[in-house]
């Protein structure tokens, strides 16, 4: 059964550095987002992505945050200058109509 | 905006069965979702419902719907120890081109053998 995959699993940075969070979307699929969930919360929407625009972005992806499909399969989420609260489960999902909506495996960003 | 809440924590004996519930806020969700969360893990899509139905079952889970009191359940009949795990209810108000899923804090299940 097709999945979304992300690496790294684990990334561990130091405060200001940038990091770039990859996805692989399932490839039929059109629409694709990434959701954050900060230990012990809820899983909160960043930013959704169609026709290689943003579509629609919340109060968290300010100007640190990007988002990029550079080919035909992959989807990244960058951070120009992390914070330490920028430290998270990332999560990338992708759909091929918009009201269904399949996650990755998520990748745990470590700001130190 | 959408506001989902959920309880967070319920345990059962194995074999019984599993309720687990939701409330969200904006009765324009037309879509409503139930994801599983294991340990270490991504998020599954376990299920979901349109808001035109009042119930869907799919093998052990049946989803109810309630809209005028907007309360959506998850029940997993026969429990096993394997369905341990945090369940997540989630909302969709689509329009606009808006499509961003609300979670609730999700009930963490614990299967007791």
């Amino acid at each position: 059964e097709p999945e979304v995959t992300q690496t790294p699993s684990h990334q561990v940075t130091q405060m200001g550095q940038e990091v770039i969070l990859r996805c692989v979307p399932i490839s039929n699929h059109l629409y694709f987002y990434w959701y954050r969930q900060i230990l012990g919360q809820k899983v909160e929407f960043l930013v959704s992505f169609y026709n290689n625009e943003i579509s629609e972005k919340s109060e968290i992806f300010d100007d640190q945050f990007s988002v990029e499909r550079p080919d035909g399969s992959n989807f990244t989420l960058k951070i120009r200058s992390t914070k330490l609260e920028d430290s998270a489960m990332y999560f990338c999902a992708s759909s091929g109509q918009p009201d269904t909506q399949y996650f990755g495996p998520g990748t745990r960003l470590t700001v130190l | 905006g959408e506001d989902v809440e959920q309880s967070l924590f319920l345990s059962v004996r194995e074999g019984d069965s599993s309720v687990i519930n939701c409330t969200y806020t904006d009765s324009s969700s037309t879509y409503l979702y139930w994801y599983k969360q294991e340990p270490g893990a991504g998020l599954q899509l376990l299920t979901y419902i349109f808001s035109n139905m009042d119930m869907k079952q799919d093998q052990r889970l049946t989803v109810l719907l309630n809209k005028k009191d907007k309360h959506l359940s998850l029940r997993i009949a026969d429990t096993q120890t394997g369905d341990s795990a945090i369940y997540f209810c989630a909302g969709l108000v689509p329009g606009a081109g808006s499509y961003q899923l609300t979670f609730g804090k999700g009930t963490k299940l614990s299967v007791i053998p």
